[in-house]
């Protein structure tokens, strides 16, 4: 069965600091893979997706980056922090193509910037 | 373009008692149509979808939802509540290519004893 795991599971960072966030997927191959942004009492704000290995699509314009250098790894990324990138992230995944199939959600990673 | 409106932020029921939450849908097609619940400090879990077919999906834990094209709804049901549904649920609908998917906000259901 497939699984996919996120970590860490709660970070606390300094304004300015640099972020990286990881995501895998296993028990599939070529997945979509999406990071969410979920921000306290809103719903979710898909951030970025991906649909192969280096292969990134933007949502929104923001202080945030992501990259995919293996087939089941997504890293969503940042050079600087800013207290507005506090929030839940959440990454999930599709099996590969535009087939209508639906997505599956890791647990989270809470992110408190100070 | 599409869009998920969850009318209720806030549910309180009283366990046993049923329960059904709202969602309206924007969408110019066919809408693939879905809930998901999400417990305090975890991911969301998918209970049920609806592409086509039966406008009544039965999903996990024993909720349904309801397909409603005239009135662009989609709304999600419970014959008696337990504790533990106490969560936020979040409609979605399919958005664009690639699986894309479009929230609503979420309502957060709490469960008197």
């Amino acid at each position: 069965s497939q699984t996919i795991h996120q970590w860490p599971a709660t970070l606390v960072q300094p304004v300015g600091s640099p972020l990286s966030l990881e995501c895998t997927v296993e028990g599939t191959s070529n997945p979509n893979l999406y990071w969410y942004r979920q921000a306290a009492g809103r719903g979710l704000q898909l951030l970025f997706y991906s649909v192969g290995i280096g292969q990134i699509s933007s949502e929104v314009p923001q202080n945030l980056s992501a990259s995919r250098p293996q087939d089941r790894q997504f890293i969503l990324s940042s050079k600087k922090l800013l207290l507005s990138d506090s929030g839940f992230y959440l990454c999930a995944w599709s099996a590969f193509g535009n087939n209508n199939q639906p997505q599956h959600f890791g647990d989270g990673t809470r992110l408190s910037i100070l | 373009a599409q869009s998920v409106t969850q009318p209720d932020i806030h549910i309180t029921v009283s366990e046993g008692a049923s329960l059904e939450l709202r969602c309206n849908y924007s969408y110019g097609a066919t809408p693939y149509l879905f809930w998901y619940v999400q417990s305090p400090g975890q991911g969301l879990q998918l209970l049920l979808k609806y592409f086509s077919g039966d406008t009544l999906v039965q999903g996990i834990k024993g909720f349904e939802a309801e397909f409603k094209r005239s009135q662009s709804s989609f709304n999600l049901r419970k014959p008696s509540v337990h504790w533990s549904d106490a969560a936020e649920y979040f409609c979605a609908v399919f958005s664009g290519g690639y699986n894309k998917l479009i929230f609503g906000a979420g309502t957060r259901l709490a469960v008197h004893p």
